[in-house]
């Protein structure tokens, strides 16, 4: 079955410092889609990126940076020299079934202290 | 602007009365989706739909109606059988294609007095 765990409920953190968010999945799928999404406080889920599952290289856009990890099903999400705007919770996601329906995990909430 | 467009953001429903959050997106997309929130969780899919005039029932279809008359509108109506309809809901959009992103409207909570 399509699966998506994020143990980590809630994380707090200094700015300025490093975090990782974990996500671990289970997909009986070969060849598959990974998302993160953002949901500040206003509510909307902003999109963050996506990764296929062929291409286990990792990403870094800015402060942000992907580890995806296919041998361990994980897709972890690191925020570098954290900031106040980035208090959110962020979410990830796998398409699940067809029509490109998304399962997503049950979000870690990060809060970021000045 | 392109997007989604979600209303109201803020709608009280006293029990027993049905409700409709609008959605519209002028994206082009084929594929729309309902997702409710509650609070401190993940997101669950209530109704999806892939063309104008078809539409599916996702994890927690009860209690709840969509329609798809027109590509850019996919209205959600939470009836008086939904029992706990206290929540957020967000609606999304994409191509359907497999892998493809999805967009999200910037949500409607409801609140039952």
């Amino acid at each position: 079955a399509q699966k998506v765990t994020q143990a980590q409920t809630e994380i707090s953190v200094v700015e300025k410092e490093d975090v990782t968010l974990d996500c671990v999945y289970e997909t009986r799928d070969t060849t598959y889609y990974l998302f993160w999404y953002k949901q500040p406080p206003s509510g909307e889920l902003v999109f963050l990126i996506r990764r296929n599952s062929f291409d286990e290289q990792n990403e870094i856009s800015g402060r942000y940076s992907w580890n995806f990890q296919k041998s361990t099903s994980s897709f972890n999400f690191t925020i570098t020299a954290s900031q106040v705007v980035d208090s959110a919770v962020y979410f990830c996601a796998l398409p699940s079934g067809g029509y490109n329906k998304l399962i997503f995990g049950a979000g870690t909430r990060l809060a970021v202290h000045p | 602007d392109g997007g989604i467009t979600q209303s109201p953001k803020y709608l009280f429903r006293k029990e027993g009365q049905n409700v409709t959050l609008s959605c519209e997106q002028n994206l082009n997309h084929d594929a729309m989706y309902w997702y409710r929130q509650d609070p401190g969780q993940g997101l669950r899919l209530i109704y999806y739909s892939q063309i104008v005039n078809d539409f599916q029932k996702g994890d927690i279809a009860e209690g709840y109606s969509v329609s798809r008359e027109k590509k850019e509108s996919f209205p959600l109506t939470v009836t008086s059988a939904q029992k706990n309809p206290t929540a957020f809901y967000l609606c999304a959009s994409g191509t359907g294609s497999s892998g493809n992103t999805i967009y999200f409207g910037e949500g409607s909570w409801l609140t039952v007095v």
